[in-house]
Order: structure tokens, then sequence, then C-alpha cells
């Protein structure tokens, strides 16, 4: 069964430093890949997402990610934070199964900006 | 183009109660799913409805249930509510193999 594991629960940077968030997976093949953000009491928003192809994938909100299949890593990074940027942020792993697509997701990482 | 609707946004129930939640996805998504989101737990997939039909179930008891109608709105029903039961229920839509749509979630308190 494929699983996804967020190694830091809780990670405090500065306004204005780098980020990256890290997401391994465990899964025979290349699963789809996906990274999610949720602010306090709202949904998820989705940021980007992975399926083949180029191995860095641009998304929203200044957002990058880079699949690594030799680490099995779905990283995430932001070169500048602002304070917007605080919430928790999910990483999740599709693998089709009968023709549907459900993700598992890691258990999160929870990003404190500070000013 | 609006987005996932969930309804209620906020429930108390009583323990042994049942309970119904809404979810309207986004025009044209025939897929939804739910998730039970909890800080113990994480995010656990319930179930996923594709044109009326369950198409995968996760590992919860048989208390929770779910439908999904033709206009692709789907509900979701627990019944004897434990207090273990308290979380946000999320609903999320998609189209193809694009990444899930998610709606603010219910979030439900069992008393």
């Amino acid at each position: 069964a494929q699983s996804v594991t967020q190694p830091d629960i809780h990670i405090t940077v500065s306004e204005g430093a780098s980020l990256e968030l890290r997401c391994n997976y465990s899964y025979g093949a290349t699963p789809y890949l996906f990274w999610y953000v949720q602010s306090p009491g709202q949904g998820l928003q989705l940021l980007l997402k992975y399926f083949s192809g180029d191995t860095l994938v641009q998304g929203i909100k200044g957002f990058e990610a880079e699949f690594k299949r030799s680490q099995s890593s779905f990283n995430l990074r932001k070169p500048s934070v602002h304070w917007s940027d605080a919430a928790e942020y999910f990483c999740a792993v599709v693998t089709p199964s009968g023709g549907s697509y459900i993700p598992t997701f890691g258990r999160g990482t929870s990003l404190i900006v500070h000013p | 183009k609006a987005g996932v609707t969930q309804t209620p946004r906020y429930l108390i129930k009583t323990r042994g109660q049942q309970v119904t939640l809404s979810c309207s996805p986004i025009s044209g998504h025939r897929s939804v799913s739910w998730y039970q989101q909890t800080p113990g737990q994480g995010l656990q997939f319930l179930f996923e409805y594709f044109s009326e039909t369950q198409r995968n179930k996760g590992n919860f008891p048989g208390r929770f249930s779910g439908r999904q109608f033709s206009n692709s709105r789907s509900e979701m029903n627990v019944s004897t509510l434990e207090l273990g039961d308290s979380a946000l229920y999320l609903c999320a839509s998609k189209q193809g193999q694009d990444g899930y749509t998610f709606g603010s979630g219910t979030r439900l308190t069992v008393v």
C-alpha cells in the first residue's frame, strides 16, 4: 500500500527566508503527486501537481516542487516566504485503483512565519 | 465558477443521534469524495462516488454511509454518533485526473 511521510510536524521560518517542506512516499511505481495548503478552518487548496515529464513543477503563490525518483521525494519550496503563507501543508500521493484516483495524504507540516 | 459547497458549516449533535452532511460539487464534476480530518488521525478517506455509484470505500464502520444523486450532489450520513466522530468532514470533487477541489468542510462536534 502507498504511504506518505512528511517528517516535519512544524517548521518555523522568518518572513523573507526560503522554505523547503519535505515529502517522501512509498510506492512501487511513480505515483501522481500533489501539494495542498490548508488555512485554519478552511478546506484544502491545491498548490501544484506532478503527473509526469519535467520533474520541477511550478505552482500557485510562488511555490514549486521537485520530484526525485531516486529519493522517492517530492519536496515543496518557496524562495521567499510571506506571512500569509503560514498554514498547514499536505503532501498527497495518488495511485490509480480500478480507474479511480484516491489520494493518500501525509500528516501535514505546520508552517509558522515570524516577522 | 462556484467551488465545492458544503452545508452546514458547523453542527453540534448528541451521542447516539444521526447526522447528514451535504456537498455540492463544482458544476461538471462527477467524482465526489469525502474525508474525515482529526488532529489525531489526519486526513482519512471515507468514500468516493462517481455517477451515483460508490467506487471506493475507506476503512470506516458501517455507521458511515453516503450517496450521490443524479446531479452529482452528495450526502454522507453518520448514524449512532460517538464522541470520536467529532471532526472536520471534507468533501472534494474532481474531473478526470485533475487534483481534487475541496470544500471548506463541515465541523461536527458530538457531545
